[in-house]
């Protein structure tokens, strides 16, 4: 049973423009999330977190999203440039747990 | 900076080969995670170990072990290797307390023939 869904596996977005990478989760003890940045050969780098008591995370040119009573978040990307091209995944957590549970991934492909 | 080092970046080995993959981090993370990448699966978690020889399974445990005689260093084992064993393996680590933050290594690009 995947907790965590990445339903779109691929995304191409024009440079300059918002790419916009969305995740479901099911299981509403999730009280943690993370958003991963994976090029390949390489390992995940992290990107930007939120905690359930949020609803907006912002760094930069990323911001996060979340939904609790959809059970969704989103991750903005704005403007998108072509070095933001490459694997996305979100991860999210339990309380008093170190596991994280993560989506099967959203390749960003940024059009120069 | 956290750094995650992996022993080896691509690695081939035959099929009922024993394989040994290493994990060192200069952090002094407690908790330290290895997990697989398969493309349309996502990085699903084999083991982690949260202390010294501590360890628990992870959501596939099947066909791995692993071993943490060090806090710095946490090893895969692949005791009789197959070839559905072909693969990414990642080692991550996390502090204990707040920080939510996991730290990945570079990987390494498993096949086995």
């Amino acid at each position: 049973d995947q907790q965590v869904k990445q339903n779109s596996p691929s995304l191409s977005v024009q440079e300059g423009r918002i790419s916009i990478l969305n995740c479901d989760y099911t299981n509403s003890m999730f009280d943690y999330f993370l958003w991963y940045k994976k090029y390949p050969a390489e390992g995940p780098t992290f990107l930007i977190s939120i905690s359930s008591i949020k609803d907006k995370n912002e760094d930069g040119r990323f911001t996060v999203f979340l939904n609790k009573s959809a059970k969704h978040l989103s991750l903005h990307i704005v403007p998108s440039q072509p070095g933001d091209s490459a694997v996305y995944f979100c991860a999210a957590s339990n309380p008093g747990t170190y596991k994280y549970i993560f989506g099967t991934g959203t390749r960003l492909k940024v059009l120069a | 900076d956290v750094k995650v080092t992996q022993s080896s970046r691509y690695l081939v080995k035959r099929t009922g080969e024993k394989v040994f993959l290493e994990c060192v981090q200069d952090m002094d993370h407690e908790n330290m995670f290895w997990y697989r990448q398969d493309p349309g699966l996502g990085l699903r978690l084999i083991y982690f170990s949260y202390d010294v020889k501590m360890k628990e399974k992870g959501d596939i445990p099947e066909g791995y072990s692993v071993s943490r005689e060090k806090k710095e260093r946490f090893s895969l084992i692949l005791e009789s290797a197959s070839t559905n064993q072909t693969s990414m393996y990642l080692c991550a680590t996390r502090a204990s307390g707040r920080a939510r933050e996991q730290f990945f290594g570079p990987g390494t690009r498993l096949t086995v023939l």
